[in-house]
């Protein structure tokens, strides 16, 4: 049973970088045609891609936060992490990892796999 | 970026009820329509995919139609454990986008 646990710091300061890890458990992030990928919810709001990435590092990331997101892999431990840089209130979010299958033209689709989500809070 | 426009925004039916809920995109999406049910505090559950293809594990009562640029979804007799905020999601184009969610409630 694959499971996604999201981690990191619940509060940073405005101009910070957010950083955010997925730890993936019951399966291997290097197996299969999967993307792995970052959606974030707003309190209250609805949901935003962030970005997906392949473990072969290909990546592909929402223009409207690319210029601030780095999405990277660590084989290794087996993780999925998360970079935004300088953060301001309207990054405060539930971010969740989730995993989907590689479809039509080598890109993300759809989410199968959900983490339980972290909620990151942007505040002085 | 294609924008998905959901309808309603929030609705009230009875236990057993039939819901339908419409998700209209910007521009053609072909049939790479997918379905979220949240639950509060939860992440969310792909339900279907490619428009009408129901996940491994979802109950039949739950189904998706539509091609082009109109999607609809249905439950065709409401349970409690339905009470729940509905999403679309597209992915003809990147970035992958999801309509505004639809909050289905119990009369």
């Amino acid at each position: 049973q694959l499971q996604l646990q999201e981690s990191g710091p619940g509060l940073v300061k405005p101009s910070e970088t957010l950083s955010l890890s997925c730890s993936v458990s019951g399966g291997s992030i290097t197996t299969g045609t999967y993307f792995w990928g970052w959606i974030r919810q707003p309190p209250g709001k609805g949901l935003e891609w962030i970005g997906s990435m392949y473990y072969r590092g290909y990546t592909y990331y929402n223009p409207s936060l690319k210029s601030r997101v780095t999405i990277s892999v660590d084989t290794s431990k087996n993780q999925l992490s998360l970079k935004v840089t300088s953060v301001t209130a309207a990054d405060t979010a539930v971010y969740y990892c989730a995993r989907g299958p590689v479809v039509r033209d080598g890109a993300p689709g759809f989410f199968q796999d959900w983490g339980q989500g972290t909620l990151v809070t942007v505040s002085s | 970026d294609i924008q998905m426009t959901q309808s309603p925004s929030s609705l009230s039916a009875s236990v057993g009820d039939r819901v339908t809920i419409t998700c209209q995109a910007s521009h053609h999406s072909s049939n790479y329509l997918n379905w979220y049910q949240q639950k509060p505090g939860k992440a969310p559950k792909l339900l279907i995919y490619d428009a009408s293809n129901l996940e491994t594990g979802v109950p039949s009562r739950f189904s998706g139609s539509g091609y082009g640029t109109d999607f609809t979804f249905t439950i065709s007799s409401l349970q409690p454990e339905d009470i729940a905020t509905y999403y679309c999601q597209q992915y003809e184009n990147l970035p992958l986008t999801f309509g505004g969610g639809t909050k289905v409630e119990i009369k």
